[in-house]
């Protein structure tokens, strides 16, 4: 069974910095791009950033690019979000995403002070 | 960057009628690269269509989509209670991916 499972998000003053994990098992995670996207609670979906499949290729939105940083450890099947300089407005739910078809549960990121 | 502007906003229907979701592209998507999915209150969203028509695994086949170029849809034949959801379409064929606004299908 494909599961997907975020951990790092809470609660972190503007400027500050967190990171999250995606762990990943069932499937053979070398094999895939991953995605995260996130979506303040009750708004909708928005993507944040791609990363191909031996991590030497990455995207990102205009509104995290500079600050947010994706990678992943294929030998530990775990994907990596590494937000910096965040801002009240980066404050949503993050879902890691498997090319187009898993997603996980989400972790909230609560930017405040 | 493409945008996708979902319509109608809201769509109040009852149980047994069919659903017409829309998603109109500022641009032409390639390849067709549009995908939809299916959101419920506090869960995460699921994947329906790929491809622009293509059912995701497990997908019955009430779900179905349509089109091409910058005009897709999403037509559910008859709506079951587990229906009344949020769907948002999503672009990937150009970086970067972006999704649609979403409609939201309540129960009239």
């Amino acid at each position: 069974e494909v599961q997907l499972v975020e951990s790092g998000g809470g609660l972190v003053q503007p400027g500050g910095s967190l990171r999250l994990s995606c762990a990943a098992s069932g499937f053979t995670f070398s094999s895939f791009w991953m995605h995260w996207v996130r979506q303040v609670p009750g708004k909708g979906l928005v993507w944040v950033s791609r990363i191909n499949m031996d991590g030497s290729s990455t995207g990102y939105a205009d509104s995290v690019k500079g600050r947010f940083t994706i990678s992943r450890d294929n030998a530990k099947n775990t994907l990596y979000l590494q937000m910096n300089s965040l801002r009240a407005e980066d404050t949503a739910v993050y879902y890691c995403q498997r090319s187009l078809d898993y997603w996980g549960q989400g972790t909230l990121v609560t930017v405040s002070s | 960057e493409i945008v996708l502007t979902q319509s109608p906003g809201t769509l109040s229907l009852s149980p047994g009628e069919r659903a017409t979701l829309s998603c109109r592209a500022s641009q032409s998507v390639s390849s067709n690269f549009l995908a939809w999915y299916q959101q419920k209150p506090g869960q995460a969203p699921r994947l329906l269509i790929y491809g622009a028509s293509s059912r995701a695994t497990g997908i019955p086949d009430n779900f179905s989509g349509s089109g091409s170029g910058t005009d897709f849809t999403l037509t559910i034949s008859r709506l079951e209670p587990e229906d009344f959801a949020v769907y948002y379409c999503q672009q990937y064929g150009s970086p970067p991916n972006t999704f649609g606004q979403g409609t939201k299908v309540e129960i009239k």
